[in-house]
Order: C-alpha cells, then structure tokens, then sequence
C-alpha cells in the first residue's frame, strides 16, 4: 500500500533555531499534501494545504513565514519551523493525498515528527 | 461550534463490554466519513469509513444520519489491545480530513 516517509521522528532543538521536517511518498504520486499538528490531549489540527508546484494555502492563525514549506516534487514536501519557540512544540504530521480520479481520494499519514523547543 | 465534535471520554471498560462512541459534525456539505484510531504518541490510523448504510468489520460497526449529522462507531467484545483514542474524521473530496478530538477508550482485564 501507499507509503509516507516522514523524518525525523524526533527532534529536539534550541529556542531561536530552524528545523526540517520532510514527507516523503515511497511509492505513489503525492499531488497535495497536509501538514497537521497535535498538542496534547488536542484533536490534529490542520495547519496548511500545499499542492506540488504551487504555494501552500494556511488555515487562519497559522503565519506563512514562520511554517515554511515547499513541495517542489511529487514525492517530497517538506515543513520548516523557523525560529522555533517552546510554544512551538507540538507532534507534527504530514498527510498525502493522491487522486485516483473522479471523487475517490486516498488519505495515507506519515508518522509524525515530535518536536520539543527547549 | 467546532466542525467535528466528539466526547472525549474516558471510557473505561472491562474486556469483552460493548461500546459506542458519537459523533457530530457541523459542515452539511461533508462527504466522506470515517474513524480513525490513534495509539499514543503516533500517526492516526484508518479504522473504517463510515456509509449511511452503515458498515460492519469484525467487531466494529459504523454508521452514519446524515440528517442528524451523527456519526457512531461500536465496538463488541473489547479487547484490551482495542485501548486507544478514536478520532472521528470528516471531509469533502479533495479537501483536508478534519479530525475531532477524540475519545479514549481504555479496556481493562
């Protein structure tokens, strides 16, 4: 089945410094990607929407400068948090999504990328 | 209002009870509905998508009012592996999932 490579897993940072966290599809065309976060005990929250080839769209309250991301291929997106904060510090996950035609869309996860601010 | 809302629990229950969990969903143009599972500290993890006929696997039963804009999942027979937050899951082709908050599910021997 469809696959979705997300790195790192786990990363721990210092206040002030940028970080990268990168969705890969393994085997399928990723037309659009999601980038979602997760505080705890908190639903997953979507954060941005990005098509490959073309700006990603922000959902309100989520600042276009400070949550970079590109998605320059079919296959790779990626998430910079630049200028991390504690507050920034949450279980970031990507979702990609491959049309298949018509309305039927496939929804596959990566595994999330845990990120503490210290 | 939050576009999918759900409670969150716990429910804590012994193996082999049957539970059921609800959902509502405010956006009236969602087309596509599901539960998902979410252990711990990990990625969400498809369940089953959910019909207004409803849909039956194994233990897990899902259905689905659209008029009411509700969504159940039930499970029989609780394992204690089924422990876990249920994510109930909405969206429009094409578009975003939207994830309610979950409800967590703890089963005990």
């Amino acid at each position: 089945g469809a696959v979705v490579s997300q790195h790192p897993s786990r990363v721990i940072c210092k206040s002030g410094t940028s970080v990268k966290i990168e969705c890969r599809s393994l085997d399928f065309q990723a037309t659009t990607m999601f980038w979602y976060r997760q505080f705890p005990k908190q639903s997953l929250m979507l954060m941005a929407t990005s098509n490959e080839g073309s700006k990603a769209t922000y959902e309100q309250g989520v600042e276009k400068d400070k949550f970079l991301i590109n998605h320059a291929s079919l296959t790779l997106s990626t998430l910079t948090v630049t200028s991390a904060h504690p507050e920034d510090s949450s279980f970031y996950i990507c979702s990609a999504s491959n049309s298949r035609g018509g309305s039927n869309y496939g929804y596959t996860f990566g595994s999330g990328t845990r990120l503490t601010v210290v | 209002r939050k576009e999918v809302e759900q409670d969150p629990g716990p429910f804590n229950v012994p193996e082999g009870a049957t539970v059921a969990f609800n959902c509502t969903y405010s956006n009236s143009a969602s087309q596509s509905f599901f539960w998902y599972r979410q252990d711990c500290r990990k990625e969400p993890k498809l369940l089953m998508s959910v019909y207004s006929s409803g849909n039956e696997d194994g233990r897990f039963t899902a259905q689905l009012n659209r008029a009411s804009q509700y969504i159940s999942l039930l499970i029989r027979d609780s394992k204690l592996s089924d422990s876990a937050t249920y994510l109930c899951v909405v969206t429009q082709a094409g578009t975003a999932l939207i994830f309610g908050k979950g409800t967590t599910l703890s089963v005990s021997s």
